[in-house]
């Protein structure tokens, strides 16, 4: 069965601070692996990393792929207090079925003080 | 472009009765997926729908089952609600190419009492 470990669970920083997010996993026939931030309800799509993508920047955001250690980081610098989030890690993999479902972590709860 | 949209936003419903949750796709998508996320944990996986068939299903029993129209929309029912079965379910869109983002939306809060 495919797993996904997010560490820390939460985290509080002051603004400025630059933080690390990090993501384990294990899963049949690796596909991809995605972050996503969630606010309030909707998770919003960040990064997706796959075997021809293994980092992605965007802004003071930015992630990467280790296929090989099967894990993946979520980098965030210069923090604001909008950074203040859950962080959420899923993989997807081709164990048998159609478009892949997503395999969720339980998420880094990020607190940025001001 | 109005994104994934789900209805209602909030439920609450007693032990026993039965749920019915709606989803409407991204425009362009014809996959819907629908995850149930609990408190404090990442979405689950409930189960997927493209052309109008569950095409994929979680670890949930058959109390959960679903629905997916010739319009892409899909509709998640629940039956005989437990009160472990509160928490925010969530619906996701994406096209029928294989591994690409899927989009969310925001949501459905049930409460069981």
């Amino acid at each position: 069965e495919d797993k996904v470990v997010q560490s820390p669970l939460s985290l509080v920083v002051h603004e400025g601070d630059t933080v690390t997010l990090n993501c384990s996993y294990e899963v049949t026939n690796f596909r991809s692996l995605l972050w996503y931030k969630q606010e309030k309800k909707a998770p919003t799509f960040l990064f997706m990393l796959t075997s021809s993508g293994i980092e992605k920047k965007s802004g003071r955001l930015s992630s990467i792929l280790d296929k090989k250690e099967l894990f993946s980081i979520l980098n965030i610098t210069a923090t604001q207090t909008g950074d203040s989030a859950i962080y959420l890690c899923a993989v997807r993999g081709d164990s048998g079925g159609s478009n892949y479902k997503l395999t969720f972590g339980k998420g880094t709860l990020l607190t940025v003080n001001p | 472009d109005a994104g994934v949209t789900q209805s209602p936003t909030h439920l609450i419903k007693t032990r026993g009765q039965q749920v019915t949750l709606r989803c409407s796709p991204k425009s362009g998508h014809d996959t819907v997926s629908w995850y149930q996320q609990a408190l404090g944990q990442g979405p689950q996986f409930i189960f997927q729908y493209y052309e109008e068939e569950e095409r994929q299903r979680g670890n949930f029993p058959d109390r959960f089952s679903g629905h997916q129209f010739p319009n892409y929309s899909s509709e998640l029912n629940v039956n005989a609600l437990l009160l472990g079965d509160s928490a925010l379910y969530l619906c996701a869109s994406s096209p029928r190419v294989m591994n690409t983002e899927a989009f969310f939306g925001q949501g459905t809060r049930l409460t069981v009492v």
